[in-house]
């Protein structure tokens, strides 16, 4: 079975600057895909980015990037020039490839964005 | 993106009655949809895997009978707790794809049982 550990439960930024949000995962499936989701505390789940494992190249969506590493199992996101808004907490979710959507969850990290 | 609703986004009901929760994709028709339970300060659990025209499939520990999940077309899926009792009470998601990979998510619905 496939898990995801994100190690830190709590990160604080300052508003402007960059942050990085750890995660790693076990599998041993070739094909499958990685997802970074925003839960502000509305608690509606966002999502921020995706990364497909057959790509090499980094997902970006504006400020946010990742920093896929395949070989290290390793999934981290960077938020640049951080804004409030920013302040939830973020999960990352692994998920097989073929036609089984089932995503499985870190444990999360609340991420401070302080003014 | 893909827009996913839930209804109703809060309920309180009576220990030992029946809730129904309703999870619609709006713009999109999804063959399978999933359901997801979180706890305070903790992640999302999978509950189930609700397929259309068929039974849902129940993750290892999920009653069942205490979870009925109806998929009868490819907007709609229910969860219905049934004899609910107040250790039910928590946070309930569904999920849906309308095509690839990329999941979304509805809004969620707060059960509280009293």
């Amino acid at each position: 079975a496939q898990t995801v550990t994100q190690s830190q439960p709590e990160m604080s930024v300052q508003e402007a600057e960059t942050v990085t949000l750890s995660c790693t995962y076990d599998t041993s499936e070739s094909d499958y895909y990685l997802f970074w989701y925003k839960q502000p505390p509305s608690r509606q789940m966002i999502l921020v980015i995706r990364q497909e494992a057959y790509k090499q190249q980094n997902a970006t969506e504006n400020r946010f990037s990742v920093n896929f590493q395949k070989a290290a199992k390793s999934f981290s996101l960077k938020i640049s020039d951080s804004q409030l808004g920013d302040a939830a907490m973020y999960f990352c979710a692994y998920q097989s490839g073929g036609s089984n959507y089932k995503l499985t969850f870190g444990k999360g990290t609340l991420l401070t964005v302080n003014p | 993106g893909a827009v996913v609703s839930q209804h109703p986004s809060r309920v309180i009901c009576k220990s030992g009655t029946s809730v129904k929760i309703e999870c619609r994709s709006l713009d999109f028709q999804a063959t399978t949809m999933f359901w997801y339970r979180q706890f305070p300060k903790q992640s999302l659990m999978l509950m189930a895997t609700s397929n259309e025209g068929s039974k849902a499939t129940y993750e290892q520990g999920v009653e069942k009978d205490k979870f009925l999940i109806n998929h009868a077309s490819l907007t709609l899926s229910t969860l219905t707790v049934t004899s609910a009792h107040p250790e039910d009470s928590s946070f309930y998601i569904c999920s849906a794809s309308p095509a690839g990979n990329t999941i979304y998510f509805g809004e969620g619905s707060w059960l509280t049982v009293v």
